[in-house]
């Protein structure tokens, strides 16, 4: 089983809809969390970057942790076809040298 | 801010050959990385450098690849020689100090191997 779990979709949306996407992780040490978008042939750029347990938001970016549950989500508001790309969570533990564990991606088409 | 930038975007060899990877991190950035993404997959790390010392280098296969960071700013990641399995993304980032520190991305080289 891999440290982090991430559903590789494809999930396909209508333009405007709310989007959720969602890992989960085994590792109880993982503090640092973080949401990558990576376009094909174009190299992770990162979205959200959250602390521990709790929510952050951005523009029509909303990050959600959930330590207990070992479960984190990045949401979406009002889908855009520029949107669509594959999106990749990455986690890291406290004096772990900043090493980051990906979960495989999911790949996200909005349709307008 | 100039971003992570790689070169060459893509390569095609053929196996046996020896291949190499270079990186110019974002300005400041004092430690480096060099990732494998496969098809599919999300980046697996190959090796951290903190300034010029390599601090990481645990799941870097040694008998073929290898890694210089010279004065501490650029780098280069060597292959030789390739075999079937290392086509792949060879991706690099950069962050800015120690710690758990936001990693920034280049576009990657696309390594294809005949």
């Amino acid at each position: 089983q891999k440290e982090v779990e991430q559903d590789p979709g494809p999930l396909s949306v209508p333009e405007g809809a709310i989007v959720s996407l969602n890992c989960t992780y085994s590792n109880s040490a993982f503090q640092y969390f973080m949401w990558y978008r990576q376009y094909s042939r174009k190299g992770p750029e990162l979205l959200m970057y959250t602390y521990s347990s709790g929510n952050k938001e951005d523009g029509r970016f909303t990050a959600q942790v959930d330590k207990s549950s070992k479960y984190i989500s990045l949401f979406i508001r009002d889908s855009q076809p520029s949107d669509s790309a594959t999106y990749l969570c990455a986690m890291s533990a406290a004096n772990a040298g900043n090493m980051l564990t990906f979960g495989g991606g999911t790949r996200l088409m909005v349709k307008p | 801010e100039a971003g992570v930038v790689q070169s060459p975007r893509y390569k095609i060899i053929e196996k046996k050959q020896p291949v190499a990877f270079w990186c110019n991190p974002i300005s400041g950035h004092n430690t480096l990385y060099w990732y494998r993404q496969n098809l599919g997959q999300g980046p697996e790390l190959l090796i951290r450098y903190e300034n010029e010392e390599a601090v990481d280098d645990s799941q870097l296969p040694k008998d073929r690849f290898s890694a210089e960071r010279l004065k501490g700013v650029d780098s280069t990641l060597k292959i030789q020689p390739a075999e079937l399995g290392d086509s792949a993304v060879y991706l690099c980032a950069s962050s800015q100090g120690g710690g758990n520190q936001p990693q920034h991305f280049g576009d990657g080289t696309r390594l294809s191997i005949l």
